[in-house]
């Protein structure tokens, strides 16, 4: 099993571009979450997925979209970047209690 | 809401010492609570979690945690620190989304540093 996967690992954006974000489970499993990670502020909830074909709004959803249209990939959009989107993004999928990470992609927007 | 607060940023610890990241919840109803690892340049993995039960819980890699239900808290604690477990460790607790479903608040993450 690769377990989470997430492509790419790094990108450099310019203010005002586009990119999608790709995340990966081999696991089955049915909830996928999208987060990002801010120093000092732990990880925050971007969107989720309980199942294929549905999404829904996390802590902090603006400026992102989010798609599920096959259950193994959660796709995480930006349609405008903004220097405030700079963060490092995390995606997780679920079995039970336990969340399984995948290995980040870390972002930066000029 | 539910939330959990890591009071200390960075730890320091010999190797060879017991070690403590401190973590206290704030939540209604019974605390689901979590330990995560993040070692450099990967995601987190877990730890070790409490739903009910004992409450020393014992994990991955030697850690344990103590829930302490009249003190709100749920530290993480090692007998004997290794260089290798330095890594950003943060608690989180349950939560439940709109349609029941469950989400993760976390911590702000405690930075762990095991000298030689």
């Amino acid at each position: 099993n690769a377990g989470v996967t997430q492509t790419p690992k790094f990108r450099v954006l310019k203010t005002g571009q586009s990119m999608t974000l790709l995340c990966a489970q081999d696991m089955n499993h049915e909830y996928m979450y999208w987060y990002r990670q801010d120093p000092g502020m732990g990880l925050r909830l971007i969107h989720y997925s309980v199942g294929e074909g549905t999404t829904a709004k996390g802590e902090v959803p603006d400026g992102y979209n989010v798609s599920r249209l096959k259950k193994q990939n959660f796709l995480l959009g930006l349609e405008s970047a903004a220097p405030s989107q700079t963060s490092v993004y995390f995606c997780a999928s679920t079995q039970g209690e336990k969340q399984f990470f995948g290995p980040g992609t870390r972002l930066t927007v000029l | 809401a539910q939330s959990v607060a890591q009071p200390e940023d960075q730890v320091n610890v010999a190797e060879g010492n017991p070690l403590t990241v401190k973590c206290t919840y704030s939540v209604s109803g019974n605390p689901y609570l979590f330990w995560y690892v993040q070692y450099p340049n990967r995601g987190l993995q877990f730890l070790l979690k409490y739903i009910t039960g004992d409450n020393l819980v014992k994990g991955s890699y030697g850690f344990e945690a103590e829930f302490n239900k009249s003190q709100t808290s749920f530290h993480l604690k090692k007998p004997s620190a290794l260089v290798s477990d330095s890594a950003l460790y943060f608690c989180a607790v349950r939560d439940v989304l709109s349609g029941g479903y469950n989400k993760l608040i976390f911590g702000a993450g405690t930075r762990l540093a095991v000298h030689p």
